[in-house]
């Protein structure tokens, strides 16, 4: 059964960097995009960006440009996210999210999700 | 950007009604639409995509319709697993893809 695990809850100081591990079992990791979408409290969804765990090609939203970094191990099926210069607005549960690629830019939606991973960002 | 509206924020439904809840896209997404529930302390899950199509295990209850700029999710008889946030996210557009902001629908 396909699974993703994610890595256990985070607290950094602001400034700090913080990396979230997702990994994947059940399927062919580099057959399926990886998308990291985040929910801080009491929020809606926010779409971070993703990456191709084949090609390690990323993409990523413009308020995220700069400040994260999402990576793959194809050996271990891992992907990773890594936000850097925390600020207390990143205080948020963040999810990845596995998505089929159809090509030509457009993708299925997220049939299945991590169980989340909390970062706390505070002094 | 596609800027997704769901209405309203909040639903009160009694048990064994009707709830509809609507999805507005700022620009056409075709059917590239799917709605998800949410539940307190848990990921999303999947429960309609292409506007209409239910995911696996989904019960009959749910059903999705609309195309273009206006959708609708419709859960026939509310159960009470079924009080929850549900978000729409449009997938036809790859930069970004976006939810709506949610509908709690909560217990009348």
């Amino acid at each position: 059964q396909v699974q993703l695990v994610q890595s256990g809850a985070e607290v950094k100081k602001p400034g700090a960097s913080v990396k979230v591990s997702c990994k994947a079992s059940g399927y062919t990791f580099t057959g399926y995009y990886m998308h990291w979408v985040r929910q801080a409290p009491g929020q809606g969804l926010e779409w971070m960006g993703w990456i191709n765990p084949n090609s390690g090609g990323t993409n990523y939203a413009q308020k995220f440009q700069g400040r994260v970094t999402m990576t793959r191990d194809t050996s271990i099926s891992t992907a990773y996210m890594e936000l850097s210069r925390l600020r207390s607005d990143d205080t948020a549960v963040y999810y990845c999210a596995r998505a089929d690629y159809y090509g030509s830019g457009s993708f299925a939606p997220y049939d299945y999700w991590g169980q989340g991973t909390l970062v706390t960002v505070s002094s | 950007e596609i800027v997704m509206t769901q209405s309203p924020a909040t639903l009160s439904v009694s048990p064994g009604e009707r709830a509809t809840l609507s999805c507005r896209a700022s620009q056409s997404v075709s059917s590239n639409l799917a709605w998800y529930q949410q539940k307190p302390g848990q990921a999303p899950r999947l429960l309609i995509y292409g506007a209409s199509t239910r995911a696996t295990g989904i019960p009959a209850r749910f059903s999705g319709s609309g195309s273009g700029t206006e959708f609708t999710l419709t859960i026939s008889s509310l159960q009470s697993e079924d009080f929850a946030v549900y978000y729409c996210q449009q997938y036809n557009n790859w930069l970004p893809l976006t939810f709506g902001g949610g509908t709690k629908v909560e217990i009348k």
